[in-house]
C-alpha cells in the first residue's frame, strides 16, 4: 500500500500523559499536513511541512503540541500533558504536486 | 460567518436516487475545490478535484463549481448503499495548499 500511513490507529490515555502519533506520507510528496477532526465537524488545519521545514502553524496548536518532520520523510505529532479536550481524530495528509491532498486513516485519541 | 458552509443533514435517500450535496463559501480567494468521502472512523478519501467554474464528471459523480455565486455542488447518480458516508467539501487558495473544510453532510442510501 503506497498511501499515507498513520500509527497508532487508536490511542487511549489518561489525562496528563504524553502521546505521540506518527505519519508516513506518500513517498514522492514533499508537503505534509496535520489536521484535527472532532465528531460532527470537518477537519481543522493544525500545521504543515514542506520537506523538513514547518511553514505554518494554526492557533489551534497550543504550546502542548509539537510536530516534527526530520529529514523531510515521516512526521510525528506529540501532545504533552493531554487534556480531555484533546480527544479527537488526528489526520495526516500529503499533497501531490498538483495540490491534491491525500489523507491517512487517522489516529483516534481518547483522553480519559 | 464561517468561510465554508455545508448543511450537515442528515440526508436519507432510496437506492437509485440522484443526490445533490452543496457548499457555499465566502472567501473569494478560494480557487480549488474538492469533495471528500469519509466513512465512519476512517480518513477522508478524495473524490473530486476541480479548479474552474463548470462541471467535472467522473463515473456516477459530477462536481459543479459556480465561482460567481460562491457555490459548489456534488451530484451522485444512481446512488448505492455503499455511498452511505459523510461527504466533505474542501477548498483552498492558489499558492497555499492548506484546505478549509465544510462540516460534512451525512448521507444514507437505503436499499
Amino acid at each position: 500500500d503506497t498511501g499515507v500511513s498513520q500509527d497508532p490507529r487508536h490511542k487511549i490515555t489518561k489525562r496528563g500523559q504524553n502521546v505521540t502519533f506518527r505519519c508516513d506520507p506518500i513517498s514522492e510528496h514533499n508537503r505534509l499536513y496535520w489536521y484535527r477532526q472532532t465528531l460532527g465537524q470537518g477537519p481543522e488545519f493544525l500545521t504543515y511541512f514542506q520537506n523538513e521545514a514547518q511553514l505554518e502553524k494554526s492557533r489551534l496548536l497550543s504550546d502542548r503540541f509539537s510536530a516534527e518532520r526530520p529529514k523531510g520523510s515521516f512526521s510525528t505529532l506529540e501532545i504533552q500533558r493531554t487534556e480531555q479536550g484533546d480527544s479527537a481524530m488526528y489526520l495526516c495528509a500529503s499533497s501531490s504536486p498538483a495540490g491534491e491532498l491525500f489523507f491517512g486513516e487517522g489516529s483516534r485519541l481518547t483522553v480519559l | 460567518q464561517k468561510e465554508v458552509e455545508q448543511d450537515p443533514g442528515p440526508l436519507s435517500v432510496p437506492e437509485g436516487a440522484i443526490v445533490s450535496l452543496n457548499c457555499t463559501y465566502s472567501n473569494s480567494a478560494f480557487q480549488y475545490f474538492m469533495w471528500y468521502r469519509q466513512y465512519s472512523r476512517k480518513g477522508p478519501e478524495l473524490l473530486m478535484y476541480t479548479y474552474s467554474s463548470g462541471n467535472k464528471e467522473d463515473g456516477r459523480f459530477t462536481a459543479q463549481v459556480d465561482k460567481s455565486s460562491k457555490y459548489i455542488s456534488l451530484f451522485i447518480r444512481d446512488s448505492q448503499p455503499s455511498d452511505s458516508a459523510t461527504y466533505l467539501c474542501a477548498m483552498r487558495g492558489g499558492s497555499n495548499y492548506k484546505l478549509t473544510f465544510g462540516k460534512g453532510t451525512l448521507l444514507t442510501v437505503n436499499p
